[in-house]
């Protein structure tokens, strides 16, 4: 049982480009939506996190934007650098359970 | 700030075979977590612990999986007997309280089964 399905699994990026990440949710009890960064051989870190009672969450080159009526989100990542290399996940918290579910993924690659 | 220790880092095993993964949770951190990640896959959550007490193991395999905190601080995860489908990474997460609290996740372990 897929409760967030996340696009695509895999995209290419010159450097400088926008990435763009999306993840769909069916739940409409879920009420806290982070998303993960990973790096090969390492454990995933948080890198930024939205409410659905804001639509739109910015830091840095990274902006969360939320459709709750879709009960859609998306990553965009501004100006990617090859750093930004990595695989990233969406995920979604339930308040009944306590806990996240997460999507299954998105390798970037951010060709120089 | 130290991170979330876990070992091994891998282990490679035969089928019905026995493994155990270690992990030591950030200081202070009250909730625990075990995740399956299978490649290519996102991380599954097979166990939570607040302090030393399971809050959620409804996917936890409990035929061959199990799970322990004891003094509400290290985890181990056991897998006995070992199956082929069980090959994934074992990532170990801790928080200070709740779930919606920053999830600080190890380097995890890779458990090849053979």
């Amino acid at each position: 049982q897929q409760q967030v399905k996340q696009s695509p699994q895999s995209l290419i990026v010159q450097k400088g480009g926008i990435s763009i990440i999306n993840c769909a949710y069916e739940n409409t009890a879920f009420d806290y939506f982070p998303w993960y960064q990973q790096f090969p051989g390492k454990g995933p870190a948080l890198l930024i996190a939205i409410r659905p009672d804001v639509s739109e969450k910015k830091e840095g080159r990274f902006t969360i934007s939320f459709n709750k009526s879709a009960k859609q989100f998306s990553l965009h990542i501004m100006d990617s650098q090859p750093g930004d290399s990595a695989t990233y996940f969406c995920a979604a918290h339930k308040a009944a359970g306590n806990k996240l579910t997460f999507g299954g993924g998105t390798r970037v690659l951010v060709k120089p | 700030e130290a991170g979330v220790a876990q070992s091994p880092r891998y282990k490679i095993i035969e089928k019905r075979q026995s493994v155990a993964f270690w992990c030591n949770p950030i200081s202070g951190h009250a909730t625990l977590y075990w995740y399956q990640q299978i490649l290519g896959q996102g991380p599954k959550l097979l166990i939570q612990f607040q302090n030393n007490g399971v809050v959620d193991d409804s996917q936890l395999p409990k035929d061959r999986f199990s799970a322990e905190r004891l003094k509400g601080v290290d985890s181990t995860l056991k897998i006995q007997p070992a199956k082929l489908e069980d090959s994934a990474v074992y990532l170990c997460a801790s928080s200070m309280t709740g779930v919606t609290d920053t999830q600080y996740f190890g380097p995890g372990t890779r458990l090849t089964v053979l």
